[in-house]
């Protein structure tokens, strides 16, 4: 099991630029997360997902867009980058939401806008 | 709004001490919290879940409390090694909706020197 993947691990973008980042689990978790981790903030949630096809926001949503038309991939988008979207960004999983259950995290992605 | 504070400065401790990092909540009940550990450049990785009526939690040199009264946990880890240096998320969860989001706290700093 390769747990939770994420795709690039690291990318430059100029503003205005678009990109997605991908999530992928085998687990067959059915929840899945993208936070957003800078300094002294602690993770934000962006957007989550409690299934194929569904979506929901998070904490801080402005800005990204998110598909999850397969259940292990969970896509994160930037449709015009801009300097305050320079982060960490971590996918999660879980496998049904139920109260107290782990999150399994990815490695990570690093983006820089420029 | 809802709020964690954690210790923003770094822990430095000596090998073999106890290390006991704190978590603060306000405006949140939460029907549990859990520990993460993060290691620069990758995601978090869970330790520890402690639920609303439990007072304590132990797994093997780590111990978590959970004072619903005073709003905070703490999580101590004994007989420390350099080998547990990171930082230490603490997450609070079981709002109303059955999604499994977090709230994360910003992380304490953990460093152990032999």
């Amino acid at each position: 099991n390769a747990g939770v993947t994420q795709t690039p691990k690291f990318r430059v973008l100029k503003t205005g630029q678009s990109m997605t980042l991908l999530c992928a689990q085998d687990m067959n978790h059915e929840y899945m997360y993208w936070y957003r981790q800078d300094p002294g903030m602690g993770l934000r949630l962006i957007h989550y997902s409690v299934g194929e096809g569904t979506t929901a926001k998070g904490e801080v949503p402005d800005g990204y867009n998110v598909s999850r038309l397969k259940k292990q991939n969970f896509l994160l988008g930037l449709e015009s980058a801009a300097p305050s979207q320079t982060s960490v960004y971590f996918c999660a999983s879980t496998l049904t939401g139920l109260a107290g259950e782990t999150q399994y995290f990815g490695p990570g992605t690093r983006l820089l806008v420029l | 709004s809802q709020k964690i504070e954690q210790n923003s400065e770094a822990l430095n401790i000596q090998e073999g001490k106890t290390a006991t990092l704190t978590c603060n909540y306000t405006n949140y009940s939460p029907a549990y919290l859990q520990w993460y550990r993060q290691d620069p450049g990758r995601g978090p990785v869970f330790l520890l879940l402690i639920r609303e009526n439990e007072k304590e939690k132990r797994k093997e040199r780590l111990k978590v409390t959970f004072d619903t009264t005073l709003k905070q946990s703490l999580f101590h880890i004994t007989a420390s090694q350099p080998a547990d240096s990171a930082t230490y998320l603490c997450a609070l969860g079981g709002g109303s909706s059955n999604t499994g989001k977090l709230i994360f706290g910003q992380g304490t700093t953990l460093q152990v020197k032999p």
